[in-house]
């Protein structure tokens, strides 16, 4: 079956530094999600990349999709206390969707 | 709008006992699923619905029954509970997969122990 795998599985940054994570997918995706986690809390909604070697920008946060359309990658420049939870990608398979497995980022003040 | 919600929030059941964990989406969303977080990891899809009447497995089932009799409505059933059932569970609803951007919203999640 499909797989989606996260790396790294954690992440402890000084704030003010650089956070990347990386999603991997074993087979091609037609889009892929990512999703923001806080400590105790739901999965919300980050954005959606379609097209091959797209990039989209959110303030201090870089979402990559690859030309193959199998893998992904989230980069927060210049971290901050509030980027603190994990950081979920998604890629849907028909009717559902697969999680990665996450990546915990912790932002020292 | 409430949008995606789920009770009870917290439960502790004894192993062999039975519950049915709620789910109520106001958004008119075609598409519900069930997940499970275990501490420190991903999330596992249990079983989803693409509309009233109709629901199929995720990855994890076993354990686990759903119904979807109305579009609001997706309850999650577990029949003799077992320690290994012990998780956080997530409803969630969405439009169609696949068409146009396609944002899953989740509910706040049960946290469920059996002991």
């Amino acid at each position: 079956g499909q797989q989606v795998m996260q790396i790294p599985q954690y992440q402890h940054v000084q704030e003010g530094e650089d956070f990347t994570t990386y999603c991997n997918s074993s087979t091609t995706l037609s889009n892929i999600q990512w999703y923001k986690q806080r400590p105790g809390g739901h999965p919300v909604f980050l954005i959606q990349l379609v097209k091959s070697g797209e990039v989209k920008k959110q303030k201090r946060l870089t979402f990559q999709f690859g030309e193959a359309k199998k893998n992904s990658s989230l980069h927060i420049t210049a971290t901050q206390t509030t980027d603190v939870g994990t950081y979920f990608c998604a890629g849907p398979n028909f009717n559902k969707f697969y999680f990665g497995s996450g990546t915990k980022l912790n932002v020292k003040p | 709008n409430a949008g995606v919600t789920q009770t009870p929030k917290f439960r502790i059941l004894k192993i062999g006992q039975s519950m049915t964990l709620q789910c109520t989406q106001d958004m008119n969303h075609n598409y519900m699923y069930w997940y499970r977080q275990d501490p420190g990891m991903g999330l596992k899809l249990i079983y989803y619905s693409v509309g009233a009447g109709i629901t199929d497995k995720g990855e994890v089932p076993n354990g686990y029954n759903v119904s979807r009799s109305t579009t609001e409505d997706f309850p999650l059933r577990l029949e003799l509970a077992a320690p290994s059932q012990t998780s956080v569970y997530f409803c969630a609803s969405s439009y169609t997969p696949g068409q146009g951007i396609n944002i899953q919203y989740f509910g706040a999640g049960t946290r469920l122990s059996v002991l």
